[in-house]
């Protein structure tokens, strides 16, 4: 099974700064197939990143992913305060996993 | 536009077996290409990925939950459901189904809202 860790736990950060979540995969992530997803309190994911950089339909372009093999970087360019949530990251290469979460607080 | 329903007991007493069902609307099970799943989040903790099944009713499951998980589709009724057998307190979680791809579309895009299962006597 791959063992996804996402650092850091939570990420405490103003309007308008840079946001840089890691997740570290135990072993390779086949072909890049890792996702990104946001979670605000009481919903459900909704699907961010798809092959590690590919934005889904209608997210905005202040999210990017990046990465390959073992370690994959969601970015957040500017800060919202509605991107306030639970990020989660997710490999679809080997059985699927996700990953503990990082949490994104704005001050 | 595709949505997905969870339905089930809220509440499952332990060592009995939890069934849940998910309804898609906006898409028929019997002729799209995706798989469909189920995830599920306990209190304050990660998603999890249970199992996943195709309209054929071939079936993928977790491995360290296989024993116990039970994935099926009636495409009569545009459902499929789960079923997870011996229940303990640790199987209280929020349940989600979802929709996914194969190989390089195997993220999950769209979700149902979840429903809460608690398991306790």
């Amino acid at each position: 099974e791959i063992v996804l860790t996402q650092s850091p736990g939570i990420l405490s950060l103003s309007p308008g700064e840079r946001a840089t979540l890691s997740c570290r995969a135990s072993q390779s992530v086949s072909s890049s197939y890792l996702a990104w997803y946001q979670q605000k309190p009481g919903q459900a994911p909704r699907l961010l990143i798809y092959g590690a950089s590919s934005r889904a339909t209608g997210i905005p372009d202040r999210f990017s992913g990046s990465g390959s093999g073992t370690d994959f970087t969601l970015t957040i360019s500017r800060l919202e305060p509605e991107d306030s949530a639970v990020y989660h990251c997710q490999q679809y290469g080997s059985s699927r996993t996700f990953g503990q979460g990082t949490k994104v607080e704005i001050k | 536009q595709l949505q997905l329903q969870e339905s089930g007991p809220g509440l499952v007493k332990p060592s009995e077996t939890l069934s849940l069902t998910c309804t898609v609307s906006g898409d028929s099970i019997s002729t799209s290409t995706y798989y469909w799943g189920w995830i599920r989040q306990p209190p304050g903790k990660g998603l999890e990925w249970l199992a996943s099944i195709y309209f054929s009713g071939s079936t993928s499951y977790n491995p360290s939950l296989k024993s116990r998980v039970t994935i099926s589709v009636d495409t009569s009724k545009n459902q499929f459901s789960l079923k997870l057998s011996s229940v303990t307190a640790s199987d209280t979680a929020v349940y989600y189904c979802a929709r996914h791809g194969y190989y390089v579309s195997g993220y999950m895009d769209v979700w149902g809202k979840g429903t809460t299962v608690t398991v306790s006597s």
